[in-house]
Protein backbone atom coordinates (compact mmCIF):
# COMPACT_ATOMS: atom_id res chain seq x y z
CA UNK A 1 0.00 0.00 0.00
CA UNK A 2 1.36 3.07 -0.76
CA UNK A 3 1.87 5.76 1.80
CA UNK A 4 3.42 9.17 2.09
CA UNK A 5 3.55 11.08 5.82
CA UNK A 6 4.69 14.23 6.04
CA UNK A 7 6.16 15.10 9.71
CA UNK A 8 7.48 18.70 10.64
CA UNK A 9 7.85 20.86 13.67
CA UNK A 10 4.52 22.50 14.18
CA UNK A 11 5.62 25.87 14.97
CA UNK A 12 8.89 28.13 13.62
CA UNK A 13 10.42 31.07 14.93
CA UNK A 14 10.80 33.74 11.86
CA UNK A 15 14.23 33.50 10.21
CA UNK A 16 14.67 30.10 11.84
CA UNK A 17 15.26 27.35 9.09
CA UNK A 18 11.94 24.58 8.38
CA UNK A 19 12.80 21.36 8.03
CA UNK A 20 10.32 18.61 7.48
CA UNK A 21 10.18 14.92 6.34
CA UNK A 22 8.76 12.81 3.98
CA UNK A 23 8.53 8.99 4.72
CA UNK A 24 7.44 6.83 2.37
CA UNK A 25 6.55 3.10 1.89
CA UNK A 26 5.22 0.67 -0.62
CA UNK A 27 7.49 2.15 -3.26
CA UNK A 28 10.76 2.90 -4.09
CA UNK A 29 12.51 6.82 -4.36
CA UNK A 30 14.60 5.74 -6.85
CA UNK A 31 11.34 4.73 -9.21
CA UNK A 32 9.60 8.03 -8.76
CA UNK A 33 10.42 12.32 -8.66
CA UNK A 34 9.26 13.69 -4.99
CA UNK A 35 7.21 16.49 -5.42
CA UNK A 36 6.97 19.46 -2.45
CA UNK A 37 3.74 21.73 -2.66
CA UNK A 38 2.67 23.93 0.28
CA UNK A 39 -0.66 25.79 0.93
CA UNK A 40 -1.23 29.15 2.09
CA UNK A 41 -3.55 31.41 2.71
CA UNK A 42 -2.04 34.38 0.97
CA UNK A 43 -1.25 32.31 -2.00
CA UNK A 44 -3.15 28.85 -2.00
CA UNK A 45 -1.15 26.02 -3.53
CA UNK A 46 2.66 26.37 -5.10
CA UNK A 47 4.80 23.91 -6.02
CA UNK A 48 8.28 24.35 -4.56
CA UNK A 49 10.43 21.80 -6.18
CA UNK A 50 11.44 18.25 -6.83
CA UNK A 51 13.71 15.76 -6.30
CA UNK A 52 14.18 13.24 -9.15
CA UNK A 53 14.53 9.55 -9.08
CA UNK A 54 18.30 9.89 -9.68
CA UNK A 55 18.85 12.26 -6.85
CA UNK A 56 19.09 15.46 -8.92
CA UNK A 57 16.72 18.60 -8.02
CA UNK A 58 14.79 21.54 -9.30
CA UNK A 59 13.45 24.43 -7.66
CA UNK A 60 10.66 27.23 -7.82
CA UNK A 61 12.75 30.34 -8.27
CA UNK A 62 10.14 31.80 -6.11
CA UNK A 63 12.07 29.79 -3.57
CA UNK A 64 14.95 28.76 -4.99
CA UNK A 65 17.82 30.59 -3.08
CA UNK A 66 16.00 29.73 0.42
CA UNK A 67 14.79 26.26 -0.42
CA UNK A 68 17.01 22.59 -0.58
CA UNK A 69 15.45 19.31 -1.11
CA UNK A 70 17.31 15.95 -0.01
CA UNK A 71 16.87 12.14 -0.05
CA UNK A 72 17.87 9.04 2.07
CA UNK A 73 16.70 6.04 0.11
CA UNK A 74 18.06 3.56 2.53
CA UNK A 75 15.03 5.19 4.90
CA UNK A 76 12.63 5.71 2.39
CA UNK A 77 12.36 9.56 3.14
CA UNK A 78 12.91 12.94 1.47
CA UNK A 79 13.72 16.24 3.44
CA UNK A 80 12.34 19.91 2.62
CA UNK A 81 14.69 22.24 4.64
CA UNK A 82 13.91 26.34 3.70
CA UNK A 83 15.90 29.01 5.38
CA UNK A 84 14.76 32.61 6.66
CA UNK A 85 11.18 31.91 7.28
CA UNK A 86 8.75 34.86 7.47
CA UNK A 87 5.19 34.75 8.65
CA UNK A 88 3.52 33.99 5.08
CA UNK A 89 5.16 30.90 4.99
CA UNK A 90 2.74 29.70 7.09
CA UNK A 91 0.53 27.15 5.91
CA UNK A 92 0.15 22.89 5.05
CA UNK A 93 3.23 21.31 3.12
CA UNK A 94 2.64 17.87 1.05
CA UNK A 95 4.90 15.98 -0.58
CA UNK A 96 3.52 14.21 -3.25
CA UNK A 97 5.10 11.32 -5.84
CA UNK A 98 5.05 11.93 -9.54
CA UNK A 99 5.81 9.32 -12.28
CA UNK A 100 6.05 9.74 -16.27
CA UNK A 101 3.14 7.16 -16.22
CA UNK A 102 1.15 8.08 -13.03
CA UNK A 103 1.40 11.64 -12.15
CA UNK A 104 1.25 12.99 -9.29
CA UNK A 105 -0.69 10.15 -8.22
CA UNK A 106 -0.47 10.07 -4.47
CA UNK A 107 -0.12 12.82 -1.97
CA UNK A 108 0.54 12.92 1.73
CA UNK A 109 -1.81 14.69 4.15
CA UNK A 110 0.40 17.71 4.71
CA UNK A 111 2.13 19.24 7.60
CA UNK A 112 1.13 22.50 9.49
CA UNK A 113 3.78 24.58 9.66
CA UNK A 114 2.96 27.81 11.56
CA UNK A 115 5.61 30.62 11.71
CA UNK A 116 5.86 32.61 14.22
CA UNK A 117 7.15 34.49 17.49
CA UNK B 1 4.90 30.93 -15.50
CA UNK B 2 1.35 29.32 -16.63
CA UNK B 3 -1.54 30.19 -15.03
CA UNK B 4 -4.58 28.24 -14.14
CA UNK B 5 -8.01 30.22 -13.79
CA UNK B 6 -10.56 27.81 -12.53
CA UNK B 7 -14.01 28.56 -11.99
CA UNK B 8 -16.70 28.65 -10.66
CA UNK B 9 -14.36 29.17 -6.62
CA UNK B 10 -17.95 28.16 -5.26
CA UNK B 11 -21.24 25.90 -6.15
CA UNK B 12 -23.92 24.55 -4.68
CA UNK B 13 -25.95 21.75 -6.29
CA UNK B 14 -27.89 18.93 -5.46
CA UNK B 15 -27.65 14.86 -5.39
CA UNK B 16 -28.36 13.66 -8.62
CA UNK B 17 -27.08 17.02 -10.43
CA UNK B 18 -24.67 17.35 -12.93
CA UNK B 19 -21.64 19.16 -11.76
CA UNK B 20 -19.18 21.15 -14.35
CA UNK B 21 -16.04 22.84 -12.60
CA UNK B 22 -13.46 24.30 -15.46
CA UNK B 23 -9.52 25.26 -15.88
CA UNK B 24 -8.16 27.49 -17.90
CA UNK B 25 -4.32 27.82 -19.09
CA UNK B 26 -3.04 31.08 -19.67
CA UNK B 27 -0.62 29.09 -22.49
CA UNK B 28 -0.93 25.30 -24.15
CA UNK B 29 -0.85 22.58 -21.71
CA UNK B 30 -1.44 19.48 -24.15
CA UNK B 31 -3.69 17.53 -21.91
CA UNK B 32 -1.07 17.92 -19.02
CA UNK B 33 -3.66 18.62 -16.56
CA UNK B 34 -4.75 16.69 -13.38
CA UNK B 35 -8.02 16.95 -11.28
CA UNK B 36 -8.34 16.61 -7.76
CA UNK B 37 -11.05 16.42 -4.50
CA UNK B 38 -9.85 17.64 -1.30
CA UNK B 39 -11.65 17.08 2.13
CA UNK B 40 -10.47 19.33 5.38
CA UNK B 41 -7.14 17.50 7.26
CA UNK B 42 -6.64 14.70 3.87
CA UNK B 43 -4.36 14.08 1.25
CA UNK B 44 -5.68 15.30 -1.75
CA UNK B 45 -6.82 12.63 -3.90
CA UNK B 46 -5.96 12.16 -7.41
CA UNK B 47 -9.70 11.79 -9.82
CA UNK B 48 -8.10 12.31 -13.40
CA UNK B 49 -4.73 12.42 -14.57
CA UNK B 50 -3.40 14.12 -18.30
CA UNK B 51 -7.06 15.32 -18.99
CA UNK B 52 -9.33 12.68 -19.18
CA UNK B 53 -7.95 9.40 -17.36
CA UNK B 54 -9.86 7.83 -14.50
CA UNK B 55 -7.36 7.37 -11.34
CA UNK B 56 -7.81 3.76 -10.66
CA UNK B 57 -10.60 3.11 -8.02
CA UNK B 58 -12.57 6.13 -8.61
CA UNK B 59 -16.25 5.70 -9.67
CA UNK B 60 -17.21 6.48 -13.35
CA UNK B 61 -19.17 9.33 -12.46
CA UNK B 62 -15.97 11.53 -12.60
CA UNK B 63 -14.58 12.22 -16.12
CA UNK B 64 -12.38 14.63 -17.44
CA UNK B 65 -12.45 16.43 -21.03
CA UNK B 66 -10.07 19.13 -23.03
CA UNK B 67 -7.13 19.99 -23.77
CA UNK B 68 -4.38 22.60 -25.08
CA UNK B 69 -6.04 25.45 -22.80
CA UNK B 70 -9.42 24.79 -21.84
CA UNK B 71 -10.09 21.53 -19.21
CA UNK B 72 -13.55 20.32 -17.25
CA UNK B 73 -14.34 18.12 -14.70
CA UNK B 74 -17.88 16.57 -14.84
CA UNK B 75 -19.80 14.95 -11.64
CA UNK B 76 -22.45 13.17 -13.93
CA UNK B 77 -24.37 12.42 -11.03
CA UNK B 78 -23.61 14.46 -7.82
CA UNK B 79 -23.51 12.00 -4.61
CA UNK B 80 -23.36 13.33 -0.82
CA UNK B 81 -19.61 12.12 -0.21
CA UNK B 82 -18.67 14.33 -3.21
CA UNK B 83 -19.11 17.35 -1.04
CA UNK B 84 -15.28 18.59 -1.01
CA UNK B 85 -12.76 20.88 -3.12
CA UNK B 86 -11.77 20.66 -6.18
CA UNK B 87 -8.44 22.06 -7.61
CA UNK B 88 -6.66 21.48 -11.12
CA UNK B 89 -3.04 21.00 -11.59
CA UNK B 90 -0.76 21.92 -14.64
CA UNK B 91 2.20 19.33 -14.89
CA UNK B 92 3.13 20.32 -18.65
CA UNK B 93 6.14 22.25 -17.44
CA UNK B 94 7.47 23.94 -14.61
CA UNK B 95 7.02 26.09 -12.11
CA UNK B 96 3.71 23.76 -11.91
CA UNK B 97 0.63 25.38 -11.02
CA UNK B 98 -2.28 25.35 -9.60
CA UNK B 99 -5.93 26.31 -10.24
CA UNK B 100 -7.11 28.17 -7.04
CA UNK B 101 -10.17 25.62 -6.38
CA UNK B 102 -13.64 25.23 -5.91
CA UNK B 103 -15.88 24.25 -2.89
CA UNK B 104 -18.60 22.32 -4.13
CA UNK B 105 -21.62 22.04 -1.39
CA UNK B 106 -25.26 20.72 -1.58
CA UNK B 107 -28.04 22.95 -1.74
Amino acid sequence: QVQLKETGPGLVQPTQTLSITCTVSGFSLTSYYMQWVRQTPGKGLEWMGFIRSGGSTEYNSEFKSRLSISRDTSKNQVFLKMNSLKTEDTGVYYCARDHILWPWDAWGQGASVTVSS
Amino acid sequence: DIQMTQSPSFLSASVGDRVTINCKASQNINRYLNWYQQKLGEAPKLLIYNANSLQTGIPSRFSGSGSGTDFTLTISSLQPEDVATYFCLQHNSWPYTFGAGTKLELK
